[in-house]
């Protein structure tokens, strides 16, 4: 079956400080990866996505690349902000306009000023 | 952009009561929505695949008497969470992909915290 692995958080950083969080996924075919995040309070929200190998997606600063032969798309971003502080999930689709998505766990980042 | 809006954000309730939660979508049509459980520091599970005029898709392991889903039209989806019990306190979280567009993304609600006492 398709199942998604995160790093465990939480994940604490300071202000403008370099972040990686890291995504390995399994499944068959070629899926489609997404990275939500969820901000205190508020519900999930659509950070990026890649629907092919070696796809990149970003938004925000944030990028992630589909990276077929390590099945994997971690989350980076060059300088994180107070602002970005939330928990963050990465997510497959057997295909694009699949509704069934498969989350990892999520990861918390904490950006401290 | 769409909305997808669920009520209420929080509610607590006694043990043996029923709740009921809505997921709207503000400005577009759903045949479908889809109902999540999020347990802390889990992700989040799919429970349901609510359908306009049909019965829900439960996934295996939901109970489908005690999780009741209405989907009665295509802007309004309700899971009900029948004789609550301490165990059910959750964040559900509801989704649902715009009609009119082709390969919409999922559009998530805010969520709902339940307590259970």
């Amino acid at each position: 079956g398709n199942s998604v692995t995160q790093m465990e958080g939480p994940v604490t950083l300071s202000e403008e400080a370099f972040l990686t969080i890291n995504c390995t996924y399994t499944a068959t075919g070629y899926p489609s990866l997404f990275w939500y995040v969820q901000y205190p309070g508020e519900g999930l929200q659509l950070l990026l996505k890649a629907t092919k190998a070696d796809d990149k997606g970003s938004n925000k600063g944030f990028e992630a690349t589909y990276r077929k032969e390590t099945t994997s798309f971690h989350l980076e971003k060059g300088s994180v902000q107070v602002s970005d502080s939330a928990v963050y999930f990465c997510a497959l689709t057997p295909n694009n306009a699949g509704n069934m998505l498969t989350f990892g766990g999520g990861t918390r980042l904490m950006v401290k000023p | 952009g769409a909305v997808v809006s669920q009520h209420p954000s929080r509610v607590i309730c006694k043990s043996g009561t029923s709740v009921k939660i809505e997921c709207r979508s503000l400005d577009f049509q759903a045949t479908t929505m889809f109902w999540y459980r999020q347990f802390p520091k889990q992700s989040l599970m799919l429970m349901a695949t609510s359908n306009e005029g049909s019965k829900a898709t439960y996934e295996q392991g939901v109970e489908k008497d005690k999780f009741l889903i209405n989907h009665a039209s295509l802007t309004l989806s309700t899971l009900t969470v029948t004789s609550a019990h301490p165990e059910d306190s959750s964040f559900y979280i509801c989704s649902a992909r715009d009609l009119g567009v082709l390969n919409s993304p999922l559009h998530f609600g805010n969520g709902t915290r339940l307590t259970v006492t």
